[in-house]
């Protein structure tokens, strides 16, 4: 298994671009999430999703789209990037919760993403 | 102002050596306190997951604390290895606001020989 698979690796827009990641886990994860790592920060929720066809807001949805068609991907959109979004963009996994929540995240390896 | 403060924010030691992480939460009652591991450049990648009725969890050589009187949680890491060389992060899951997880900064380790 592959496990989460994000694409691409690293990207350069500049201010006003549009683009697309990819999210891509071959784990048949219902839960399905968009973070972004900025420097001396913790991770920040984006949007996640918890089936196919379903999307919600996270902490800081602003200036981001997603889109959940088929279960095994979670594309995240900007569609007129700024500066501010300069950031590490992990995607993240979860099977359904159990009683206690203790099911795990699994994290894909990153997009770093720089806006001029 | 985050609600999962980590100490240090770094700290140097030497392979072979023991260290502990510190993470202080504040948001009471939750259900569950975890840590994560983040290699440079890699995703994070779950060490232990601890509920609000553990107050141990071992993985390896890693072994998490937690005491919910004082909402503190410590990352003891034994005999450490080059490969400890890492960012640990602290993470508080509330289900009573959607399964919310809270990330600390994380605290970066860096085991020399």
């Amino acid at each position: 298994n592959a496990g989460v698979t994000q694409t691409p690796k690293f990207r350069v827009l500049k201010t006003g671009q549009s683009m697309t990641l990819l999210c891509a886990q071959d784990m048949n994860h219902e839960y399905m999430y968009w973070y972004r790592q900025d420097p001396g920060m913790g991770l920040r929720l984006i949007h996640y999703s918890v089936g196919e066809g379903t999307t919600a807001k996270g902490e800081v949805p602003d200036g981001y789209n997603v889109s959940r068609l088929k279960k095994q991907n979670f594309l995240l959109g900007l569609e007129s990037a700024a500066p501010s979004q300069t950031s590490v963009y992990f995607c993240a996994s979860s099977p359904l919760p159990d009683r206690l929540s203790t099911d795990t995240q699994y994290f894909g390896p990153g997009t770093r993403l720089t806006v001029l | 102002k985050n609600q999962v403060e980590q100490s240090p924010q770094s700290l140097i030691i030497l392979e072979g050596k023991n260290c502990t992480l510190q993470c202080n939460y504040t948001v009471s009652p939750f259900s569950n306190l975890r840590w994560y591991k983040q290699d440079t450049g890699r995703g994070p990648v779950s060490l232990t997951i601890m509920t609000f009725s553990e107050n141990t969890k071992s993985n390896g050589r890693y072994t998490a604390t937690l005491d919910a009187d004082t909402k503190q949680s410590s990352l003891h890491i034994t005999a450490s290895q080059l490969s400890d060389s890492a960012s640990y992060i602290c993470v508080e899951l509330i289900k009573a606001a959607g399964n919310k997880l809270t990330f600390g900064g994380g605290t970066r380790v860096l085991v020399k020989p």
